[in-house]
């Protein structure tokens, strides 16, 4: 079966500019996760949707981050504006629905780099 | 939610068997351990996972302890292209995935 899929796979951009990231889960995935990666530090869970619907955000910076799932499948993580410190890689992964016993799939990454 | 605590390296022989640990003392009784890897440059790749019985696929092995404070990844035969970032996560009651800062494993030739 096909993989998460994302793009761009690099992005370089000034700061105070915006920036999106895109996702398409694989298929029949229910949930989805956008995950951050700092330089040398463990992925850390940015949002996490069940279909269309926000199951986790609290570290989600709401003031310049917005992430969203239309119809429940491919979803876009939106940074407006930028700071050098968002330079990271944006991780997406899904996972079918199935309580705890079920792992999910990561894509490659988009990275990021604020200049 | 239930923490891990791991090396932060470890070395191992090519063929050798390599062998991670991983601490989750205040893990729930229904919460699985599951194990992750992360080359350079690429997506966390899924290993392996469980609750509390020993697992085994064409990667690794999972060891969990009896009273699950802890397990063990067993990659049987290492190669040069298991070197990577192992991530031990103890799956929480909302279903993400909690990655810490994970074991180092660099396989020497």
């Amino acid at each position: 079966e096909a993989g998460v899929a994302q793009s761009p796979r690099y992005k370089i951009i000034e700061k105070r500019q915006s920036v999106a990231f895109w996702c398409n889960p694989i298929s029949g995935h229910a949930t989805l996760y956008w995950y951050q990666q700092i330089l040398g530090q463990g992925p850390k869970l940015l949002i996490q949707f069940q279909n269309n619907g926000v199951v986790d955000d609290s570290q989600l910076p709401k003031d310049r981050f917005s992430a969203e799932r239309l119809k429940g499948v491919d979803s876009t993580l939106k940074i407006q504006p930028a700071k050098l410190e968002d330079s990271a890689v944006y991780l997406c992964a899904s996972s079918r629905v199935g309580g705890m016993n079920t792992e999910a799939f990561f894509g490659q990454g988009t990275r990021l780099t604020v200049v | 939610d239930a923490k891990t605590t791991q090396p932060p390296s470890m070395d191992c022989a090519e063929g050798r068997a390599a062998n991670l640990p991983c601490n989750h003392s205040t893990i729930s009784g229904n919460e699985y351990v599951y194990w992750y890897r992360q080359i350079h440059s690429q997506g966390p790749q899924y290993i392996i996972h469980g609750l509390k019985n020993n697992e085994t696929n064409e990667m690794a092995s999972l060891i969990i302890t009896e009273d699950r404070k802890s397990s063990t990844l067993i990659l049987p035969h290492a190669t040069l292209r298991d070197t990577a970032v192992y991530y031990c996560i103890v799956r929480a009651r909302t279903y993400k995935y909690i990655f810490g800062t994970g074991t180092r494993l660099k396989v020497l030739a």
